[in-house]
């Protein structure tokens, strides 16, 4: 049973506009929630990072928003850019706990110039 | 280091051999984590330690994984009389606290097992 899904495998979107990553989660005891992008041959790097007080955080061109009571999450990055062509995984833990993060199985972004 | 090491970056290993792989975490990072990635999908938990003590092995597939941090820095992952199921890139993560941080990955060792 998969606790955190991100059900696009794939999105592509022009260079400049809006790119939005989705991941739902099931477990109820989950409160910190992270974004990692993925380039290939690399390991996850760490994008933005949200817990279960807030329903908004922002850094830069990246905004995640979380919904609790849809337990859904969104990844937001405007404007887009050719180099922010990668995998993104959606990650959860419960009470905080880097201890064990539960991954999502990834969404593969394309921006296209 | 400037971040988490993991070496080697490739291994092939004939089914039944022995594999060590090695991972230097973030200087002064306590917590220290090992993940498995099988191909298309997202890095699953296999086990944990707070400086040199393992709180949390219950990710490990079989009694063929152990893993050990003696000093609390370097940490080995040893997979015995490998499989071809045990295939996979392993990534190893180190974090400077254990909860409501960040966790900042190695690029990973990708084993074959022919």
């Amino acid at each position: 049973d998969q606790q955190v899904k991100q059900n696009s495998p794939s999105l592509s979107v022009q260079e400049g506009r809006i790119s939005i990553l989705n991941c739902d989660y099931t477990n109820s005891m989950f409160d910190y929630f992270l974004w990692y992008k993925k380039y290939p041959a690399e390991g996850p790097t760490f994008l933005i990072s949200i817990s279960s007080i807030k329903d908004k955080n922002e850094d830069g061109r990246f905004t995640v928003f979380l919904n609790k009571s849809a337990k859904h999450l969104s990844l937001h990055i405007v404007p887009s850019q050719p180099g922010d062509s990668a995998v993104y995984f959606c990650a959860a833990s419960a009470f905080g706990s880097a201890r064990q993060l539960t991954f999502g199985s990834g969404t593969q972004l394309t921006v296209l110039p | 280091g400037a971040g988490v090491s993991q070496s080697p970056r490739y291994k092939v290993a004939k089914r039944g051999q022995d594999v060590a792989l090695r991972c230097d975490p973030i200087s002064g990072h306590v917590s220290l984590f090992w993940y498995q990635q099988a191909l298309g999908q997202g890095p699953e938990f296999l086990t944990y330690f707070q400086n040199e003590a393992q709180l949390d092995k219950s990710g490990l597939p079989s009694d063929r994984f152990f893993a050990e941090r003696p000093e609390g820095s370097v940490s080995t992952l040893k997979i015995q009389r490998t499989q071809q199921e045990d295939s996979a890139v392993y990534l190893c993560a180190s974090s400077q606290r254990d909860r409501y941080t960040e966790a900042f990955f190695g690029q990973g060792t990708r084993l074959t097992v022919v």
